[in-house]
């Protein structure tokens, strides 16, 4: 079974700049996670979706940072315009539902981005 | 955002040796999670926790939900050089949403 999916894998942009990253859930996963990993910290979540709808966005800063799942498989993330306490990575995960109890949620490699 | 408080913060050990980690927080959880991630890698499932009390193995690894339902921990036995990595807790209340400890940094001595 395929894993988690993300690209780009590394990420190097000036501060003001723009930048997407894209995720693609492990098949048949309903739940999609992005997680925010500063360095020498745990990762903590940004957005979940499930299918194509948001479920919980609280701790996303929705002044620069977007994300969309339109068809309910694939996501992207996208950080307009970025600042230099963006630099982090970025983790993509997915769980098979929601709703009933506690699901495995399986993480991607992640996108490290440096904010220059 | 809140974090849980994982110790230690980093360890060295001779290979052979057993480790343990705690993590412990001001808020109760459903669920308790412990998690490695290895360099340039996001994290791996290593053992749930579900039920307060429940002491749950895989291999060498131990790992317990607390009584309070506040805290865990996860020894590792007879460590070898591939024991090496971070290793993080996480709580979660029913679904989605996991809060992660700082980590823990392994590294062991050949």
């Amino acid at each position: 079974e395929a894993g988690v999916a993300q690209s780009p894998r590394y990420k190097i942009i000036e501060k003001r700049q723009s930048v997407a990253f894209w995720c693609n859930p492990i098949s048949g996963h309903a739940t999609l996670y992005w997680y925010q990993q500063i360095l020498g910290q745990g990762p903590k979540l940004l957005i979940q979706f499930q299918n194509n709808g948001v479920v919980d966005d609280s701790q996303l800063p929705k002044d620069r940072f977007s994300a969309e799942r339109l068809k309910g498989v694939d996501s992207t993330l996208k950080i307009q315009p970025a600042k230099l306490e963006d630099s982090a990575v970025y983790l993509c995960a997915s769980s098979l539902v929601f709703g009933r109890g506690p699901e495995t949620q399986y993480f991607g490699p992640g996108t490290r981005l440096l904010v220059l | 955002g809140q974090q849980l408080n994982q110790s230690p913060q980093s360890m060295f050990i001779q290979e052979g040796e057993d480790v343990s980690m705690n993590c412990t927080s001001s808020s109760i959880f459903n669920t308790w999670l412990w998690y490695k991630q290895d360099p340039g890698e996001g994290p791996v499932l290593l053992i749930a926790l579900y039920k307060a009390g429940e002491l749950t193995s895989n291999g060498r690894l131990t790992a317990q939900f607390g009584i309070t339902r506040k805290d865990s921990f996860l020894n590792i036995s007879a460590s070898i050089p591939s024991d090496v990595g971070i290793y993080f807790c996480a709580g979660q209340w029913s679904q989605g949403n996991l809060i992660f400890g700082k980590g823990t940094k392994l590294s062991v001595k050949p």
